[in-house]
């Protein structure tokens, strides 16, 4: 069936440092894939995307990776600030108007 | 500009009773879509809608009815509330259809539900 899933529920990084949150997917079908922060209270709130065609994709700060060949996507936060502290889901869209979430990693900064 | 409107914020009702939650949206999106959100859980889609007068089931649309008869607003009802759908609700609308890349999808704040 369809599913997203994260390797880790919870990862604690120090300020300044690069942070990286990994997502499994299990459907090679997936063509895109996007990347939400949540902060607590809060809605999702859209970070990056990349499409099954691409392997790397830079925005702000944030890089997301995606090996397509062991269904693996990943999110890369440089200089990780307190402002980043969230939940972090991976979500992917199978050629369908459905957007399927994966479960979050929480991501914590410390000083 | 609001962006997506979410009402209410917070809802305690009891098992059976019946109940709408509000979306609305002044972006001119023609996608809108209800996701539920519960502990430990990431969100999982419940109804969505692709533009007025078309809507779809997602992957948990049992126990809930939508309607989209404005680009506007995508209210979520619920048509006898059980404990089971305890959750934070959260509506979202985008532009475009998922898929197109800088498809933006903007949440709502959300409604935390509790049914006792």
């Amino acid at each position: 069936g369809e599913s997203v899933g994260l390797h880790l529920p919870t990862l604690s990084v120090q300020e300044g440092d690069n942070s990286i949150i990994n997502c499994a997917y299990s459907n090679s079908a997936s063509d895109y894939f996007i990347w939400y922060k949540q902060e607590s209270g809060k809605g999702p709130q859209f970070i990056i995307d990349i499409r099954s065609n691409m392997d790397k994709r830079q925005g702000q700060r944030v890089t997301v990776l995606l090996n397509k060949t062991v269904k693996h996507l990943s999110l890369q936060i440089a200089a990780t600030q307190p402002g980043d502290s969230a939940v972090y889901f991976c979500a992917e869209n199978i050629k369908t108007d459905k957007l399927i979430f994966g479960t979050g990693t929480r991501l914590q900064v410390f000083p | 500009n609001a962006g997506v409107t979410q009402t209410p914020k917070f809802q305690v009702l009891k098992t059976g009773q019946s109940m709408t939650l509000q979306c609305a949206q002044d972006m001119n999106h023609e996608y809108m879509s209800w996701y539920r959100q519960d502990p430990g859980m990431g969100l999982r889609l419940i109804h969505y809608s692709v533009g007025a007068g078309i809507t779809d089931q997602g992957e948990v649309p049992n126990g809930y009815n939508v309607s989209r008869s404005t680009t506007e607003d995508f209210p979520l009802r619920l048509l006898s509330a059980a404990p089971s759908q305890t959750s934070v609700y959260f509506c979202a609308s985008s532009s475009h259809v998922v898929g197109g890349m800088d498809t933006e999808a903007f949440f709502g704040q959300g409604t935390r539900l509790t049914v006792v």
